[in-house]
């Protein structure tokens, strides 16, 4: 079965400063896809960014970038010019189009921004 | 457009009770899934199904059930409600097609349960 671990349970940066949330998985499959979802105290699940296995090209949206390490199997998130907004929990996702394309969680990250 | 809606949005069981959960989506999304979110350990996935008459389990099924009998509902029981049953559930809805899997879930806003 498919594991997702975030090693970080808390991370802290300073505003406008940069922060790099890291995630790890398991698994035998060479097709999956990968997610970071950000979770603010509404409790609203929000995507940030998201990555399919088969593209070597990390993602970026905006200010939010992947490194994705295939072999590594590792999917680390990089917040730039972090804002007081971007606080919230963070959590890494795996998603397989082999078992009914059932998304498993990482335990999150919260991540707190200093002004 | 509705999206994911899910009632209750609270409630206060004692242990031993049996409730159901209700989830509906608009969007004639195949994939449907509950997860439960515990303080340090993320969202755990309950019951995913993909299509009417469908189900499967995920991570943690022990105590829930599930069944699909129409594309648009995905309800989840407590057959008897226990203590660590207390948490958020979310439902969770999304296409199956290839091009689907890469789509973000589209969640509901949460059941907050608790359990005495």
């Amino acid at each position: 079965a498919q594991t997702v671990t975030q090693s970080q349970p808390e991370m802290s940066v300073q505003e406008a400063e940069t922060v790099t949330l890291s995630c790890t998985y398991d698994t035998s499959e060479s097709d999956y896809y990968l997610f970071w979802y950000k979770q603010p105290p509404s409790r609203q699940m929000i995507l940030v960014i998201r990555q399919e296995a088969y593209k070597q090209q990390n993602a970026t949206e905006n200010r939010f970038s992947v490194n994705f390490q295939k072999a590594a199997k590792s999917f680390s998130l990089k917040i730039s010019d972090s804002q007081l907004g971007d606080a919230a929990m963070y959590f890494c996702a795996y998603r397989s189009p082999n078992q009914g394309g059932k998304l498993i969680f990482g335990q999150g990250t919260e991540l707190s921004v200093k002004p | 457009n509705a999206g994911v809606t899910q009632t209750p949005k609270f409630q206060v069981l004692k242990t031993g009770q049996s409730m159901t959960l209700q989830c509906a989506q608009d969007m004639n999304h195949e994939y449907m899934s509950w997860y439960r979110q515990d303080p340090g350990m993320g969202l755990r996935l309950i019951h995913y199904s993909v299509g009417a008459g469908i189900t499967d389990q995920g991570e943690v099924p022990n105590g829930y059930n599930v069944s699909r009998s129409t594309t648009e509902d995905f309800p989840l029981r407590l057959l008897s409600a226990a203590p660590s049953q207390t948490s958020v559930y979310f439902c969770a809805s999304s296409p199956t097609t290839r091009r689907g899997y890469n789509s973000p879930l589209h969640f509901g806003n949460g059941t907050r349960l608790t359990v005495t």
